[in-house]
C-alpha cells in the first residue's frame, strides 16, 4: 500500500459525458502528478499540481482539466469524452514536487475509465 | 526530445534465474534520475530500485540490481534469483532535476517460468 488512495476504482461510461476522479496523497506529500496509461500511448504524465497551485502541463488535453485542494486532494475532470479517452488514469505523489533530490513518486492503485 | 527506449516488449526466465532487463534514454541533461517500476496483473506501480545520475556506484535493492552506463545512457535492471512473484511488466523511467514529472519507457513484459 502506497499510501496514495484513488476512487473510483473503475468507472464506465458513454462517449461525450463528463467525469471526476479523485485522489488523495500520502499524508504530508505536497505534490500531486496524474497520468494516464493507455495500450498505444503507453505511460504519459499529463498534470502536476503542487501545494495548490499548477506546476507542470504534459500531454493534457483542452477537454481535460484538474485542481488541488487545500486538503491537498486533487481531481481530475475529463469531459467531452471519447472512446481513446478509455485508459488508467493513475495519480502519483511526492514530498515536494520533485525539487528535493531523489525524489520519489509513489502510484496510487489507478482508476479504469472506459467510454463506451 | 527526452526519450526512454525498452528494446524487449517481452522476456522469459527460469525460476531461480538471472535476467536482465535493458533500457536506455536520450537526454541532454547531466543532472537526473533513473527508476524502474514494476505493474503486476494487479496494475498498482511499485517503485522497484532508483538511480542517481551523479552517483557512479550502481544502486542495489536485494535480488535487484542496475548496470548504469552514463556516457551510453544506459539503464539496464537484473533480477537475480527471480521468483513466480516477479513476473510484471517492467517500465523504465527518468526524471531530470529541475522537472518533477516521470518520463516512461514502452515496458518490458517478464514471465517466470516455475
Amino acid at each position: 500500500d502506497s499510501g496514495v488512495t484513488q476512487t473510483p476504482k473503475h468507472l464506465i461510461t458513454a462517449t461525450g459525458q463528463r467525469v471526476t476522479l479523485r485522489c488523495s496523497p500520502r499524508s504530508g506529500d505536497l505534490s500531486v502528478y496524474w497520468y494516464q496509461q493507455s495500450l498505444d500511448q503507453g505511460l504519459q504524465f499529463l498534470i502536476q499540481y503542487y501545494n495548490g497551485e499548477e506546476r507542470a502541463k504534459g500531454n493534457i488535453l483542452e477537454r481535460f482539466s484538474a485542481q488541488q485542494f487545500p486538503d491537498l486532494h486533487s481531481e481530475l475532470n475529463l469531459s467531452s469524452l471519447e472512446l481513446g479517452d478509455s485508459a488508467l488514469y493513475f495519480c502519483a505523489s511526492s514530498g515536494t514536487g520533485g525539487a528535493a533530490i531523489g525524489e520519489t513518486q509513489y502510484f496510487g492503485p489507478g482508476t479504469r475509465l472506459l467510454v463506451l | 526530445a527526452q526519450t526512454v527506449t525498452q528494446s524487449q516488449p517481452e522476456m522469459s526466465v527460469q525460476e531461480a534465474e538471472t535476467v536482465t532487463l535493458s533500457c536506455t534514454y536520450d537526454t541532454s541533461e547531466s543532472d537526473y534520475y533513473l527508476f524502474w517500476y514494476k505493474q503486476p496483473p494487479s496494475r498498482q506501480m511499485i517503485l522497484v530500485i532508483r538511480q542517481e545520475a551523479y552517483k557512479q556506484q550502481n544502486a542495489t535493492e536485494n535480488r535487484f540490481s542496475v548496470n548504469f552506463q552514463k556516457a551510453a545512457k544506459s539503464f539496464s535492471l537484473k533480477i537475480s534469483d527471480s521468483q513466480l512473484g516477479d513476473a510484471a511488466m517492467y517500465f523504465c523511467a527518468y526524471r531530470i532535476r529541475s522537472q518533477g514529472n516521470l518520463i516512461f519507457g514502452k515496458g518490458t513484459k517478464l514471465s517466470v517460468k516455475p
